[in-house]
C-alpha cells in the first residue's frame, strides 16, 4: 500500500494563478480532508468528506475549492492564487473520520509558495 | 466548531525526564482524542489516542489521560528520550478533526 500520495511536494506560484493539489489513497477510505500548516497556527481543516459525492467546508475555505467524484482521490484546487496561502498542504484520510474515530493518515505534504 | 487549545508551545527538558503537555477542547459532543508526533520535515503520524468513554490510556512510555468533565485531555512521555525531539499535535474529533497549534519538545542529552 502506498497509503496517502500528494503531488507535486513543492510549488511556486505567482499571485493570481490557479493550481490543484493532488491527493490520493488506497486504503479504501471514505473521510479524506485537506489541511494547511502555517507556523504557530497549527493544521488548519480546509475541507472534508466523507465520501463520494460528499464534501463540506473545515476552518479555512476560503480561496479554495474540492471536489469528490472517486472514493480514492480529492483534490485540492487553488482559484486565484494569493501570498496568504503560502503554506504547506496536508491530505489525510481516515477509515471511518471523525465521528468514530479512526486514525488519520497523513501524505508528505505539499509546499506551496505564492510570490 | 470545536476549538482545540493546546499548551505549552514549546518544551524543553532533560533526557530521562518526564514531559506533559495539555489541550483543552470546547465541544461537549467531541469522543475522540488523538495526539500526532510531527518530526522536522516529515508527515504527523499517529502516537496514541483516546476515546471518550475512557479516562486513561497507557503505551510504553506514553500515557494520555482524559477528564470529560473538564474538557481536557493530556499526553505524558517519561523517561524522555532525545529522539522524543519533535511537534506534538493534540486533536479533538466528532465528525472532523481539529487540532490543536502544536507544542515543540525538545529533550536535552
Amino acid at each position: 500500500n502506498a497509503g496517502v500520495t500528494q503531488t507535486p511536494k513543492f510549488q511556486v506560484l505567482k499571485t493570481g494563478q490557479s493550481m490543484t493539489l493532488q491527493c490520493a489513497q488506497d486504503m479504501n477510505h471514505e473521510y479524506m480532508s485537506w489541511y494547511r500548516q502555517d507556523p504557530g497556527m497549527g493544521l488548519r481543516l480546509i475541507h472534508y468528506s466523507v465520501g463520494a459525492g460528499i464534501t463540506d467546508q473545515g476552518e479555512v475555505p476560503n480561496g479554495y475549492n474540492v471536489s469528490r467524484s472517486t472514493t480514492e482521490d480529492f483534490p485540492l484546487r487553488l482559484l486565484s492564487a494569493a501570498p496568504s496561502q503560502t503554506s504547506v498542504y496536508f491530505c489525510a484520510s481516515s477509515s471511518s473520520g471523525g465521528t468514530n474515530g479512526g486514525e488519520l493518515f497523513f501524505g508528505e505534504g505539499s509546499r506551496l509558495t505564492v510570490l | 466548531g470545536e476549538n482545540v487549545e493546546q499548551h505549552p508551545s514549546t518544551l524543553s527538558v532533560q533526557e530521562g525526564d518526564s514531559a506533559v503537555i495539555k489541550c483543552t477542547y470546547s465541544d461537549s459532543a467531541s469522543n475522540y482524542f488523538p495526539w500526532y508526533k510531527q518530526e522536522l520535515g516529515k508527515r504527523p503520524q499517529l502516537i496514541i489516542d483516546i476515546r471518550s468513554n475512557v479516562g486513561e490510556k497507557k503505551d510504553q512510555r506514553i500515557a494520555v489521560t482524559l477528564n470529560k468533565t473538564a474538557k481536557h485531555f493530556s499526553l505524558h512521555i517519561t523517561e524522555t528520550q532525545p529522539e522524543d525531539s519533535a511537534v506534538y499535535f493534540c486533536a479533538a474529533s466528532r465528525n472532523q478533526f481539529y487540532f490543536g497549534t502544536g507544542t515543540s519538545l525538545t529533550v536535552i542529552p
